[in-house]
């Protein structure tokens, strides 16, 4: 069964990086596009960036100057660092598969609650 | 960015009434080519991800109950329950993959009366 997991520090303090690791099992993170989506507190989903193994990336234009998204297809992971950031970050960031253009999110990670204070 | 809006925000009805939910995209999601809209439904109960249930704007996806349809074509699109059950109870969203940087609708609630 394919699953996605994330991983990372449930707690960030305002003016640093966020990073988390989408972690694949059971199948294959190569020729497929992989996304971040979050959702804060109460409120609803915003996609943040997508990557592909062969290197294609996007992120959502109001996030792009903060945003690094990267792939290790020798781990089966990828990644999203997250720079500066503030209280507004606080969210479920959720890993997935697809975001590029024609793919739907058809598997999800669980979800992991970051939260930015000091 | 193409801005998804749902209506309504939330909806309350009793058991095995039908639930209608619309999603307007700012632009239109057709792909006149292949006749394809790039519009997708996600059904997400609390504490747990979004579910996929609907692709290309009216494929159920393997293993979704047949009381959920989608329809609609361009920028107008419906998510319909045909009777609902406790089980749906849920935050439904429409998403646009139209684009390279696809879009959510904000969310409609669906409770029970």
């Amino acid at each position: 069964q394919v699953q996605l997991q994330e991983s990372g520090p449930g707690l960030v303090k305002p003016s640093e990086t966020l990073s988390l690791t989408c972690s694949l099992s059971g199948g294959f993170i190569s020729d497929d596009y992989w996304s971040w989506v979050r959702q804060p507190p109460g409120k609803g989903l915003e996609w943040i960036a997508f990557i592909h193994d062969s290197g294609t990336t996007n992120c959502s234009p109001s996030l792009r100057s903060r945003v690094t998204i990267s792939v290790d297809t020798s781990k089966n992971q990828f990644s999203l660092r997250l720079s500066s950031v503030t209280a507004a970050d606080t969210a479920v960031y959720y890993c997935a598969r697809g975001g590029a253009s024609s793919k739907y999110f058809d598997l999800w990670g669980q979800g992991t609650l970051v939260t930015v204070s000091s | 960015d193409i801005v998804m809006t749902q209506s309504p925000d939330s909806l309350a009805l009793s058991l095995g009434e039908r639930a209608t939910i619309n999603c307007k995209s700012s632009q239109s999601v057709l792909y006149s080519p292949s006749n394809n809209n790039y519009l997708a439904w996600y059904q997400q109960k609390p504490g747990q991800p979004p579910k996929l249930l609907i692709y290309w704007a009216s494929t159920r996806e393997s293993g979704v109950p047949d009381r959920f349809t989608g329809s609609g074509s361009g920028t107008d699109f419906t998510l319909t329950i045909s009777s609902l059950q406790a089980d749906d109870v849920a935050v439904y969203y429409c998403q646009q993959y139209y684009t390279t940087s696809p879009t959510f609708g904000q969310g409609t609630k669906v409770e029970i009366k």
